[in-house]
């Protein structure tokens, strides 16, 4: 199976911070890599296909970056509303493992 | 709109068989091009896929559990199903359908395209005890 290791675990950031999630997969993935975003309580939503194609409907200021095994989200200026659980999840190879979540938190 | 919606016992003793149906609606689960896939997500924990089935009936389950995994389709009533055998405690958790689709084209790429779960349900907890 492909391991995929998010970091850091929890973060603390306030409205208006730049914010980046790194999300590293035990083998080349390509750019096989989705992200979600989860508030409490309520379902994952997909923000990023193809490690860095914005999913319709999704904040321009979210952008993804990377390729083979190294990955980024950014969120360039946080909002309220962005304060979540995000996880990534290779789309490469069965099965299609997740990694184990970032909580963003407000400082 | 299509939307999902699961359902099923909440409470599931263990050595029994946990089945959970998700029914489509707003759109024909047998339009082109959909995969239909159960996730689930432990108490505090991760999301953990547990397989798909296409509407031709084509079926893949993560192998941790496709000793005790079935996924079916029934197309007339536009739903499908999870039957996960044997359960234990270590079941409990979340479990979510989730609607997979092609979303874009590999960039140079003729064949391969990108695939992510765009349309879930609201997800239903069930508990082994």
């Amino acid at each position: 199976d492909i391991q995929m290791t998010q970091s850091p675990s929890s973060l603390s950031a306030s409205v208006g911070d730049r914010v980046t999630i790194t999300c590293r997969a035990s083998q080349t993935i390509t750019t096989y890599l989705n992200w979600y975003q989860q508030k409490p309580g309520k379902v994952p939503n997909l923000l990023i296909y193809g490690a860095s194609s914005l999913q319709s409907g999704v904040p321009s200021r979210f952008s993804g970056s990377g390729s083979g095994t190294d990955f980024t989200l950014t969120i360039s200026s946080l909002q309220p509303e962005d304060f979540a659980t995000y996880h990534c999840q290779q789309s490469y190879s069965n099965p299609y493992t997740f990694g184990q979540g970032t909580k963003l938190e407000i400082k | 709109q299509v939307q999902l919606q699961e359902s099923g016992p909440g409470l599931v003793k263990p050595s029994q068989t946990l089945s959970l149906t998700c029914t489509v609606s707003g759109g024909s689960i047998s339009s082109d091009g959909y995969y239909w896939n159960w996730v689930r997500q432990h108490p505090g924990g991760g999301l953990e896929w547990i397989g798909y089935i296409y509407d031709s009936g084509e079926t893949r389950y993560n192998p941790s559990l496709r000793s005790r995994v079935t996924i079916s389709i029934d197309t007339s009533k536009n739903h499908f199903s999870l039957e996960l055998s044997s359960v234990t405690a270590a079941d409990t958790a979340v479990y979510y359908c989730a609607r997979v689709a092609s979303l874009g084209k590999v960039p140079n790429s003729v064949y391969y395209y990108y695939y992510g779960m765009d349309v879930w349900g609201q997800g239903t907890t069930v508990t082994v005890s």
